[in-house]
């Protein structure tokens, strides 16, 4: 079955970090681009971070440039985010999501979702 | 303000046709990019529902379809169903931003 769960979510203070991380199971992971979505309680979906499946390419929503850094390994098939700088506009839920096979377009949409893990920046 | 604009909210009542609208413009939909489109029911994660504009993941039924005309796209559900209320995400790449991937607003769906 493929799956992928999140952890590391959190309550933390401004200006705090905070490591997330994606354990993904059932596929060939190294194949795969990974991203991170977010969502703030009762807003819409917001696109974060990816990373190619060789880990050669890394890109970031301009909301998060330069705070928060995404990586993989492919030896534990895992993706992490580390946020660092974080703001009370970072408070939301977290997903994980696997970039799809379909016509080499893993880059622009997913797939399959974890669950999401909640990140909550507040003093 | 999401790049790709989509209503509030939609309703039918079962057994109804509705459709989903998802407007851009020309450095997204416009420029040729695939729409994909997300269902999310409450309290659960996003599922793909609809991948390069017009196909479906395997379990998805064919109630569900998808279409785009111009810098538009839509998502339309057949066939009603009491478990197809969700919020309904459309999504596709920009060439303008940094990153591009880029989501549209979401829209409820309320089967009466």
């Amino acid at each position: 079955e493929v799956q992928l769960v999140e952890s590391g979510g959190g309550l933390v203070h401004p200006g705090g970090s905070l490591r997330l991380s994606c354990a993904a199971s059932g596929f060939t992971f190294s194949s795969h681009w990974m991203h991170w979505v977010r969502q703030a309680a009762g807003k819409g979906l917001v696109w974060v971070s990816r990373m190619k499946s060789d880990g050669s390419s890394a890109t970031y929503a301009d909301s998060v440039r330069g705070r928060f850094s995404i990586s993989r390994d492919d030896a534990k098939n895992t993706v992490d985010l580390q946020m660092d700088s974080l703001g009370v506009e970072d408070t939301a839920v977290y997903y994980c999501a696997r970039g799809g096979s379909w016509a080499a377009r893993g880059y622009y949409y997913m797939d399959v979702w974890g669950k999401g893990t909640t990140v909550t920046v507040s003093s | 303000q999401s790049v790709l604009t989509q209503p509030p909210s939609v309703s039918g009542a079962p057994g109804q046709r509705v459709t989903i609208s998802c407007s851009g413009s020309s450095s997204n939909i416009g420029a040729g990019f695939d729409v994909q489109w997300y269902q999310q029911l409450p309290g659960t994660a996003p599922k793909l529902v609809m991948f390069g504009t017009v196909n479906r993941p395997s379990g998805v039924p064919d109630r569900f379809s998808g279409s785009k005309s111009g810098a538009s796209a839509s998502l339309a559900i057949t066939g009603l169903q009491a478990d197809d209320e969700a919020d309904y995400y459309c999504q596709s790449y920009d060439r303008s931003l940094s990153g591009s991937v880029v989501f549209g607003g979401g829209t409820k769906l309320t089967v009466l």
